[in-house]
């Protein structure tokens, strides 16, 4: 049965530090991770992994994926109380169908 | 600004009577998507179109059903909804090609009575 998950659950983490989520995948017909981040709203896309070893970078936070090892961490270093939200990974197989993980809820304290 | 809009935002209905969520993209994206996300839980897919080809998820209700009459709007009827249908359900867009990133709409947040 494919399925994504994600861990931890959830993470309090006081500003300034830096946080590791993780996520794993079994999916057939894999394509592509995707991260996104969501506050009380919809999520919003955050990054796109296709191929392993190859970080992506924006800012703060930074992402990888190991296909061999079927997993990817996001990591964000110095939080900011405004990087509290749940992060959903989601894996992209066949064409145009994807699968959902059930996210980290992640809290920074300042 | 290009973006996905549904309306409601928020929508309560009676169990049993049906319902018409609805969503638009100023995006032009070929694919159009509807979620289904419960408290605390992953968006689940229920269907996506790929132009006006329909693609149904193999565990979506039949309870539940689309239209997309062109390319900006897409519907999601729930014909008789229970009380388990409660949920917030999204709306995305995507191109058919390259990254398929996802560009979500708010959300309609439906609740059964």
């Amino acid at each position: 049965e494919d399925k994504v998950v994600q861990s931890p659950l959830s993470l309090v983490v006081h500003e300034g530090d830096t946080v590791t989520l993780n996520c794993s995948y079994e999916v057939t017909n894999f394509r592509s991770l995707l991260w996104y981040k969501q506050e009380k709203k919809a999520p919003t896309f955050l990054f796109m992994l296709t191929s392993s070893g190859i970080e992506k970078k924006s800012g703060r936070l930074s992402s990888i994926l190991d296909k061999k090892e079927l997993f990817s961490i996001l990591n964000i270093t110095a939080t900011q109380t405004g990087d509290s939200a749940v992060y959903l990974c989601a894996t992209r197989y066949t064409g145009n169908q994807f699968y959902f993980g059930t996210g980290t809820s992640l809290t920074v304290i300042p | 600004d290009a973006m996905v809009i549904q309306n409601p935002r928020y929508q309560v209905t009676q169990f049993g009577k049906p319902v018409t969520l609805s969503c638009s993209q100023t995006l032009n994206h070929n694919v159009m998507y509807w979620y289904q996300q419960k408290s605390s839980q992953a968006p689940k897919l229920l269907f996506h179109y790929y132009d006006k080809d329909f693609n149904n998820e193999a565990d979506t209700p039949d309870n539940f059903q689309s239209r997309r009459p062109n390319t900006s709007f897409c519907f999601l009827d729930i014909r008789s909804p229970g009380l388990g249908d409660a949920a917030m359900y999204l709306c995305a867009t995507s191109r058919a090609d390259g990254e398929r990133r996802q560009f979500f709409g708010p959300g309609t947040r439906l609740t059964v009575l």
